[in-house]
């Protein structure tokens, strides 16, 4: 099994809908959790992080955890053609180290 | 702030020649990551810098790649000889601290295409 996995999509909704990117991870990376997004040639930007069980809001974004279920998502409300991207998911253990995702590719229909 | 640097931003080799790429991390981050992403696919590790030592170079192919970090700041890897299947974009990135979990930051990272 795979430390971090995601459906690969690819996700479509339409503009102002909700969009909902999901992970799930082994016991071995339960510590820390990255949302990032990847335009196209482009290198990944952090959106969100989320350390304890629960949701986080920073604007239209909600990532939630549950350490009971070692799942993870991210919820993009009133979605935008600009968050056309992918996603990736990333876990964080104690020391830096970081494992990725595949990524879910979302495109966002006008 | 100025962001995690790399250069070249693209370089096109053919197979068998040598290449290099440059990293200059965020001013005072310790740890620096080199890392692999293949078109489709989520950055996989190759290694990890803290400070001037690697402490994870367990995915570096180590027959054909090399990195160093001398000073602890700035950063090269190389590939010597390059193969076919080495095309893919080679990223850079930095946290600032070596205990904990920390957010990396990565640069704008290094398309190499091999003919």
């Amino acid at each position: 099994q795979k430390e971090v996995e995601q459906n690969s999509g690819p996700l479509s909704v339409p503009e102002g809908a909700i969009a909902s990117l999901n992970c799930t991870y082994s016991d071995r990376v339960s510590q820390s959790f990255f949302w990032y997004r990847q335009y196209s040639g482009k290198s990944p930007e952090l959106i969100m992080s989320i350390y304890s069980n629960g949701d986080k809001e920073d604007g239209r974004f909600t990532a939630q955890l549950n350490k009971a279920s070692q799942y993870v998502s991210l919820l993009i409300r009133d979605s935008q053609p600009s968050d056309s991207a992918t996603y990736l998911c990333a876990a964080g253990l104690t020391g830096n180290q970081f494992y990725f995702g595949t990524g879910t590719s979302l495109t966002v229909i006008p | 702030e100025a962001g995690v640097v790399q250069s070249p931003r693209y370089k096109i080799i053919e197979k068998k020649q040598p290449v290099a790429f440059w990293c200059n991390p965020i001013s005072g981050h310790n740890t620096l990551y080199w890392y692999l992403q293949n078109l489709g696919q989520g950055p996989e590790l190759l290694i990890r810098y803290e400070n001037e030592e690697a402490v994870d170079d367990s995915q570096l192919p180590k027959d054909r790649f090399s990195a160093e970090r001398l000073k602890g700041v700035d950063s090269t890897l190389k590939i010597q000889p390059a193969e076919l299947g080495d095309s893919a974009v080679y990223l850079c990135a930095s946290s600032p601290r070596t205990s904990g979990i920390e957010t990396q930051y990565f640069g704008p990272g290094t398309r190499l295409l091999v003919l």
